[in-house]
């Protein structure tokens, strides 16, 4: 069936360098994205979105890149910080429901 | 503003009991959601609700039963506790549906021995 995946369940980085966590996705029809955040114990927090019809969005620190060609969602992370540490879920918006993928821990060592 | 507020925090459960999961918003939002996210895996939709008095089924609503009598609440029901609902339970609420951000809860960790 269609899903949402992601490439990599862990990433480790040194503070300050760029993160990038990437999504797969399979229903060429989906129109939104999201990418959410999660800390050991917390709930999801969102941290930017993308519609179809962009391909780049550019918040604080975070870009989201999305590829629709390959089917690919991408989050960059400028100057990783320690407090980037968490779990980070993309989803995408299918049928009416959002659908997330599995998560992926992202560990910055200091 | 508190947010999305969820009790109890942890709960254990025996196998065939019965609780409720609360949950709370103070945004005015319509939208509600319950999820449930197992160990490894994304959230997975159980209910949802557009408003006071409308909701429907997710993407894995057996065993579970929703209301929504007022805007702020949005309590979830198990019945019959089975093992396979052992999980970690989110409520989250959004200004509109889907297409918007959504505000989570911090989450109650059930456990059905």
């Amino acid at each position: 069936g269609e899903s949402v995946g992601l490439h990599l369940p862990t990433l480790s980085v040194q503070e300050g360098d760029n993160s990038i966590i990437n999504c797969a996705y399979s229903n060429s029809a989906s129109d939104y994205f999201i990418w959410y955040k999660q800390e050991s114990g917390k709930g999801p927090q969102f941290i930017i979105d993308i519609r179809s019809n962009m391909d780049k969005r550019q918040g604080q620190r975070v870009t989201v890149l999305l590829n629709k060609t390959v089917k690919h969602l991408s989050l960059q992370i400028a100057a990783t910080q320690p407090g980037d540490s968490a779990v980070y879920f993309c989803a995408e918006r299918q049928g009416g429901k959002l659908i997330f993928g599995q998560g992926t821990e992202l560990s910055v060592k200091p | 503003n508190a947010g999305v507020t969820q009790t109890p925090k942890f709960r254990i459960l025996k196998i065939g009991q019965s609780m409720t999961l609360q949950c709370a918003q103070d945004m005015n939002h319509n939208y509600m959601y319950w999820y449930r996210q197992d160990p490894g895996m994304g959230l997975k939709l159980i209910y949802y609700s557009v408003g006071a008095g409308i909701t429907d089924k997710g993407e894995v609503p057996n065993g579970y039963n929703v209301s929504r009598s007022t805007t702020e609440d949005f309590p979830l029901r198990l019945e019959l506790a089975a093992p396979s609902q052992t999980s970690v339970y989110f409520c989250a609420s959004s200004p509109g549906h889907l297409g918007y951000e959504q505000y989570f809860g911090p989450g109650t960790r059930l456990t059905v021995t």
